[in-house]
């Protein structure tokens, strides 16, 4: 199947600092990428929808400030957590979908990047 | 809104036992459903899949039939093996071909030989 990468898998960054995350098809063309949050224990929770070369789609209760997505190219998306705190701290997971026609389920999935927030 | 509910893990089975993983869901209209998996180290992957009422996805042993009366997606496998030890999601997706997807909140499942 396809490949979807996540770096870095580990962060931990001080108290106001920005961390960026990316995230990359590696074998395709990403057309739509989706960000996730992972709290211990619980389900994935769906942060926003980026199509590339547009602003992202952010799910309610979501602040855009906060977590800026950045979909510049078909094999490239970016979250970047400003000014984290230690409540941002999470498993970030990114998924992405080729240009196909319909949707299949077929999303491929990134590793997950722990952030760590002190 | 949609809601998927998976039973709570940790589940541990010895190695042929036989596997149920019971999925639940709430959605308007007609979704498809998804079981994923996730390898130790390794981003989610696609296991099964069923798009419409009594279809049954299957893949590497595992089957989930698509139960509307029951509004039921539960995994099963006849015989595990150790490898099979990994995280399991399951996973819906509105109708009219919603890319969004509703998780489950995942059952870590282990396999003792």
């Amino acid at each position: 199947g396809a490949v979807v990468s996540q770096h870095p898998s580990w962060v931990i960054c001080k108290s106001g600092t920005s961390v960026k995350i990316e995230c990359r098809s590696l074998d395709f063309q990403a057309t739509t990428m989706f960000w996730y949050r992972q709290f211990p224990k619980q389900s994935l929770m769906l942060m926003a929808t980026s199509n590339e070369g547009s602003k992202a789609t952010y799910e309610q209760g979501v602040e855009k400030d906060k977590f800026l997505i950045n979909h510049a190219s078909l094999t490239l998306s970016t979250l970047t957590v400003t000014s984290a705190h230690p409540e941002d701290s999470s498993f970030y997971i990114c998924s992405a979908r080729g240009g196909l026609v319909g949707f299949t389920g077929e999303l491929f999935f990134g590793e997950g990047s722990r952030l760590t927030v002190l | 809104g949609d809601s998927v509910t998976q039973m709570e893990g940790p589940v541990t089975l010895s190695e042929e036992a036989f596997l149920t993983i019971n999925c639940t869901y709430t959605a308007t209209g007609y979704p498809s459903l998804f079981w994923y998996v996730q390898y130790p180290g390794e981003g989610l992957q696609l296991l099964l899949k069923a798009t419409k009422a009594d279809d049954k996805g299957s893949n590497k042993g595992f089957e989930a039939t698509y139960r509307k009366e029951t509004t039921s997606f539960h995994l099963e496998k006849g015989s595990v093996q150790v490898s099979d030890s990994a995280v399991y999601f399951c996973a819906l997706s509105g109708d009219q071909g919603a890319q969004k997807l509703v998780f489950g909140q995942g059952t870590r499942l282990t396999i003792n030989p």
